[in-house]
């Protein structure tokens, strides 16, 4: 079975600066991955996704992510944060062929100060 | 166009009733998924459907729980005999399915809350 792993429940960071947001997966053959934002009191709107070809994609909102097979990791990043930001942020992932579920990651709450 | 629906926003039930909640897919979507996001639990599937037909049922945590679609659009989720522990958001995604792409477009959510 799949798994997702984020690390860090919770980050803060400060208007500006980087934002780094770890994933890691574990899963025999690489999946897809995703990364999802959820504002408060809405659904999840999708930022970004890997299924293949070029493994650094980007996203909305300025955030890109590189999928890196030998570390089994798909890291989110973005350059310089917004207070906008703030959200809570979900990894995903899943197998590779026709429409399937979605296995998340716990997610990882992120502040930004000013 | 128009996203994800699901009603109703907020559910409040007492234990043991039985609740409905709806989800309209973007229309042309042919793959719709129920998830559901609990502060214990996280983010879990419950079940998927294309078109139809519902191949993957692993995610539902008991048989009060069932879920049907019908004309390969509307879905609802059935909870029979409420629990406390049932209280949680219900997600409702949809995606075009098949081979052509793989994003999930989710709802607002319902959030249920049993007493």
């Amino acid at each position: 079975a799949q798994s997702v792993t984020q690390l860090g429940s919770h980050v803060s960071v400060s208007e500006g600066a980087l934002v780094l947001l770890r994933c890691n997966y574990s899963s025999s053959v690489p999946p897809y991955l995703f990364w999802y934002v959820q504002y408060p009191n809405q659904g999840l709107q999708l930022l970004l996704k890997y299924t293949t070809g070029a493994t650094l994609v980007k996203g909305i909102n300025g955030f890109e992510a590189e999928f890196k097979k030998s570390e089994t990791s798909f890291h989110l990043t973005k350059p310089s944060a917004h207070m906008s930001d703030a959200a809570e942020y979900f990894c995903a992932v899943s197998d590779r062929g026709s429409a399937r579920q979605l296995t998340f990651g716990s997610g990882t709450q992120l502040t930004v100060l000013p | 166009g128009a996203g994800v629906s699901q009603s109703p926003s907020n559910k409040v039930t007492e234990k043991g009733k039985d609740v409905e909640l709806r989800c309209d897919p973007i229309s042309g979507h042919t793959a719709l998924y129920w998830y559901r996001q609990s502060l214990g639990q996280g983010l879990e599937f419950l079940i998927y459907f294309q078109g139809n037909s519902a191949p993957d049922k692993s995610g539902l945590p008991s048989d009060r729980f069932s879920a049907e679609r019908t004309g390969g659009s509307v879905s609802t989720l059935t909870i029979q005999r409420t629990q406390q522990e049932d209280s949680a958001v219900y997600l409702c995604a949809s995606s075009r399915g098949g081979t052509a792409t793989y994003e999930q477009y989710f709802g607002p959510g319902t959030r249920l809350t049993v007493t």
